[in-house]
């Protein structure tokens, strides 16, 4: 199947500083990426719908100036948190739709921790 | 827009016993159904999907689900599940064309030796 990868899959850093964190499609194009945030124990709640070469679409309370989506060219994606404060520590999760399958594929997700 | 109802948070079976993970969707002209497995700090990693065609979907691991269009469910079964299943999984709904997929809760499947 399509493999999407996502850098890093870790990261720690200081309260106010931004975090970038990228999601790539490897071996297929995708005009449209998503991207999920999942909290311990709970699911994934979609928070935007990112589309090449145009602006992201938000969810309803998703702030899109604290987290700024980018999709420049039909791998990538990438998601900023912006001012990271410690209620912004979660897994983020993004997903590529593969248009001739009608499928989408995850990413592994990252890890964030805002100290 | 659609949602997902997966009824049960927790579902603890023994090793080698049969499991079924329910999962309801709201109704919609036409739907895509998935089902997919998250082990800890892990991503996603799908089992099956319905699209169209046969109602009964057979994925990967052994699982199986079936399509019930008229009580709007989609419900996971394995007939003998091993230790290694053990895992979060989600039931995940779409509409036809480009929307996202809408996710359910999960449920936490144990399996106990």
């Amino acid at each position: 199947g399509a493999v999407v990868s996502q850098h890093p899959s870790r990261v720690i850093c200081k309260s106010g500083t931004s975090v970038k964190i990228e999601c790539r499609s490897l071996d297929f194009q995708a005009t449209t990426m998503f991207w999920y945030r999942q909290f311990p124990k709970q699911s994934l709640m979609l928070m935007a719908t990112s589309n090449e070469g145009s602006k992201a679409t938000y969810e309803q309370g998703v702030e899109k100036d604290k987290f700024l989506i980018n999709h420049a060219s039909l791998t990538l994606s990438t998601l900023t948190v912006t001012s990271a404060h410690p209620e912004d520590s979660s897994f983020y999760i993004c997903s590529a739709r593969d248009s001739p399958l009608n499928e989408q594929f995850f990413g592994p997700g990252t890890r964030l921790t805002v100290l | 827009a659609q949602s997902v109802t997966q009824l049960d948070s927790q579902v603890p079976v023994f090793e080698e016993a049969p499991v079924e993970l329910r999962c309801n969707y709201s109704s919609s002209v036409s739907v895509y159904l998935f089902w997919y497995v998250q082990y800890p700090n892990q991503g996603l990693q799908l089992l099956l999907k319905y699209l169209s065609g046969s109602t009964l979907v057979k994925g990967i691991n052994g699982f199986e689900a079936e399509f019930n269009k008229s009580q709007t469910s989609f419900h996971l079964r394995k007939p003998s599940v091993h230790i290694s299943d053990t895992a979060e999984y989600f039931c995940a709904v779409s509409d036809s064309g480009n929307t996202p997929l809408v996710f359910g809760k999960g449920t936490r499947l144990s399996v106990i030796a």
